[in-house]
């Protein structure tokens, strides 16, 4: 069965760009998340989706957005990048949505960098 | 406000003896706990978890000890290999609410 893949997989952009990451979950997985990975932060949650919809959202500010198509294959999206958005940015897919009694598949994450 | 918590960033320890990651969490809602572990290059891969309504969960070399009343878990590992040098997060969740990650931390294991 095939993973979790993320593209791409490393992307190099300037302050004031937008940015589009692309994640496709394993075949049969209807929820994905998504989290940002800083040094010395961890892995902070920015949103997640099941069935097309959002159903949580962490506290990033609206330049960060998501979708979810019908094939469960999800994007995000950051707008007006800044310095402080250089980091890895991983998408995770699961059988149902929620994080209890429910294992989340990572990918191997996007690391992006702006300039 | 960092709701779980991992206070150590780095933790090196010789092979072949315990590794013991710890973690703490201030939210009693959380009734659902995780451990990953991550390489460099790759997404986190889930190791373990455990119930609120456990106090241990062991598979394998690995076992997760849960203190509720002190909001405390562990992570040991025994014996300690090469093969386990990585960063270690925990995890906690609740319900159908996302799940909420520590900082982490670095195990380097001294051949």
């Amino acid at each position: 069965k095939a993973g979790v893949t993320q593209t791409p997989r490393y992307l190099i952009k300037t302050r004031g760009q937008q940015v589009t990451l692309s994640c496709s979950p394993i075949s049969g997985h209807r929820s994905v998340s998504w989290y940002q990975q800083t040094p010395g932060q961890g892995l902070q949650f920015l949103f997640e989706y099941f069935s097309e919809t959002q159903r949580n959202k962490g506290n990033f500010p609206g330049r960060f957005s998501g979708r979810q198509f019908s094939n469960s294959r999800s994007e995000m999206n950051v707008s007006t990048l800044e310095l402080g958005d250089s980091a890895l940015y991983l998408c995770a897919s699961s059988l149902v949505a929620g994080g209890s009694y429910n294992e989340q598949f990572f990918g191997p994450g996007t690391r992006l960098t702006v300039l | 406000d960092q709701q779980v918590k991992q206070n150590s960033p780095s933790l090196s320890v010789q092979e072949g003896r315990i590794s013991i990651l710890n973690c703490d969490y201030t939210n009693s809602m959380f009734d659902y706990f995780l451990w990953y572990k991550k390489y460099p290059a790759e997404g986190p891969t889930f190791l373990i978890s455990i119930s609120s309504i456990k106090d241990k969960n062991e598979d394998g070399r690995f076992t997760v000890f849960l203190n509720k009343s002190a909001k405390h878990l562990s992570l040991h590992i025994v014996p300690s290999q090469p093969g386990d040098s990585a960063v270690y997060f925990c995890a906690a969740s609740f319900g159908n609410e996302k799940l909420t990650f520590g900082t982490g931390t670095r195990l380097t294991i001294i051949p």
